[in-house]
């Protein structure tokens, strides 16, 4: 499975201002995503990051205020735009990579980065 | 919108007690798997099941899934205080839609195992 490191790991920012988080993976894959969570509750996708192709991002969440970067197949980043304490989650980057099993049957298996808890005050 | 209905949300037992958590939908998944997750970090895929009335063990976990692919559970026999954590279902779509790809999660459950 593929490796990835998120950073930063956590931060504290001021509201009205950016953070860009950055997911860098050991190996090339196609699909890439961005989750945020509350803690101790389930994660809800933000955005579809494919390597070729414009970010396609799920009901609630906008380009203006997340964009995203996929320069290449082993990168990405989101930038959490003109911050209010609302914002304040852990957001998660997570890899798709398909595996193939027995029978030539397969599924995509999934890794996560360690998550970037933000704070916004 | 597919959902994944993840039942309990909290649980919280003694070590030594079996314990089964489920996800249902009205949906069918290509594939589910479960992960765990601990407080910083992110999931950690448990398993992956594909076929319908699979079943897979991994130590003192048991991951079925449904005949029709639309339900799947989690049950652990004789818990230790090291099982604690967040656990989460997640299906995906097969092939063909705007949703291949896509992992949908359930809403999780906290487990909590008392020594």
């Amino acid at each position: 499975s593929a490796v990835i490191s998120q950073k930063p790991s956590r931060d504290i920012c001021q509201r009205g201002t950016s953070l860009t988080i950055q997911c860098q993976v050991d190996s090339q894959v196609t699909m890439m995503f961005w989750y945020r969570q509350q803690p101790g509750q389930s994660l809800t996708l933000i955005a579809t990051a494919n390597q070729g192709s414009e970010a396609t991002y799920e009901s609630g969440f906008v380009i203006d205020k997340f964009p995203i970067s996929r320069p290449n197949l082993t990168f990405s980043t989101l930038t959490v735009s003109n911050m209010s304490p609302e914002d304040s989650s852990i957001y998660l980057c997570s890899v798709a990579k398909y595996v193939f099993r027995d029978r030539g049957r397969g599924s995509y298996g999934y890794t996560f980065g360690s998550g970037t808890r933000l704070t916004v005050v | 919108t597919q959902l994944l209905e993840q039942s309990p949300q909290f649980l919280s037992i003694q070590e030594g007690e079996n314990l089964t958590v489920y996800c249902n939908s009205s949906s069918v998944f290509s594939s589910l798997q479960w992960y765990r997750q601990e407080p910083g970090e992110g999931p950690v895929l448990l398993v992956t099941v594909v076929t319908g009335g699979e079943v897979k063990k991994l130590k003192r976990l048991t991951f079925q899934f449904g005949d029709a692919r639309k339900d799947s559970s989690l049950h652990i026999t004789a818990a230790q205080p090291g099982d604690t954590g967040l656990y989460l279902c997640a299906g995906a779509r097969g092939a063909g839609g705007t949703s291949y790809g896509k992992l949908t999660f359930g809403q999780g459950t906290i487990l909590t195992v008392h020594p």
